[in-house]
């Protein structure tokens, strides 16, 4: 069976200084993990997604992702905040071979301080 | 650009109406999907449909339907609305096949309340 565990609900950084979401996913086959952030009133939109090549990831707005399979870990980070980075992110794995199923994460709420 | 379009962003409905929301993708995607996202909850699947006049139950189908009758457009129906399902809808598609990368693309949410 497959879930997600976002380890943190609510994460506060300054802006300017790191930013560490954390993931930790249980999977039955080799997933395919994502990350997805959500601004108010707003879609979900894709910031990076791990499909079993590299498993450093790089995305957008200067995102990144390491997939750790001892771990079973899937962290975000980014090194420098922004105010705009103020959002909720949500971890997302995926069956390989149910391409139907997607399991969410409670998701993590960041909030930037000036 | 792809798109994902819910044609209705805010709705206010009494308890015990009928309620449609719509949704349209124009990327020829296979998959459809509603989601419902509540705070601290995440996002939970109430259908999806892998093709036309196809649908399966997802986590959470009780006191809803869906309709796919053309590929792009995907409706969640509330028979009877009711209070407890005052919440934010998502609706999301994805490809199949030698198209699939893997990610959903989702709408920017309905946003249903029922007093």
């Amino acid at each position: 069976a497959q879930s997600v565990t976002q380890l943190d609900s609510h994460v506060s950084v300054s802006e300017g200084t790191p930013v560490l979401l954390r993931c930790n996913y249980s999977s039955s086959y080799s997933p395919s993990l994502f990350w997805y952030v959500q601004h108010p009133n707003k879609g979900l939109q894709l910031l990076l997604k791990y499909t079993s090549a590299a498993t450093l990831v790089k995305g957008i707005n200067g995102f990144e992702a390491e997939f750790k399979k001892s771990e079973t870990s899937f962290h975000l980070t980014k090194p420098s905040a922004h105010m705009s980075d103020a959002a909720e992110y949500f971890c997302v794995v995926s069956d390989l071979y149910n391409f139907n199923k997607f399991y969410f994460g409670s998701g993590t709420k960041l909030n930037v301080k000036p | 650009d792809v798109k994902v379009t819910q044609s209705s962003r805010y709705l206010v409905k009494r308890t015990g109406e009928k309620v449609f929301l719509e949704c349209v993708q124009d990327m020829d995607h296979e998959n459809m999907f509603w989601y419902r996202q509540d705070p601290g909850l995440g996002l939970r699947l109430i259908y999806f449909s892998y093709d036309v006049k196809m649908k399966e139950k997802g986590d959470i189908p009780e006191g809803y339907s869906v309709s796919r009758e053309k590929k792009e457009r995907f409706s969640l129906i509330l028979e009877s609305a009711s209070t407890n399902q005052t919440s934010m809808y998502l609706c999301a598609s994805s490809a199949v096949g030698t198209l699939n990368t893997g990610e959903l693309f989702f709408g920017e949410g309905s946003r249903l309340t029922v007093l």
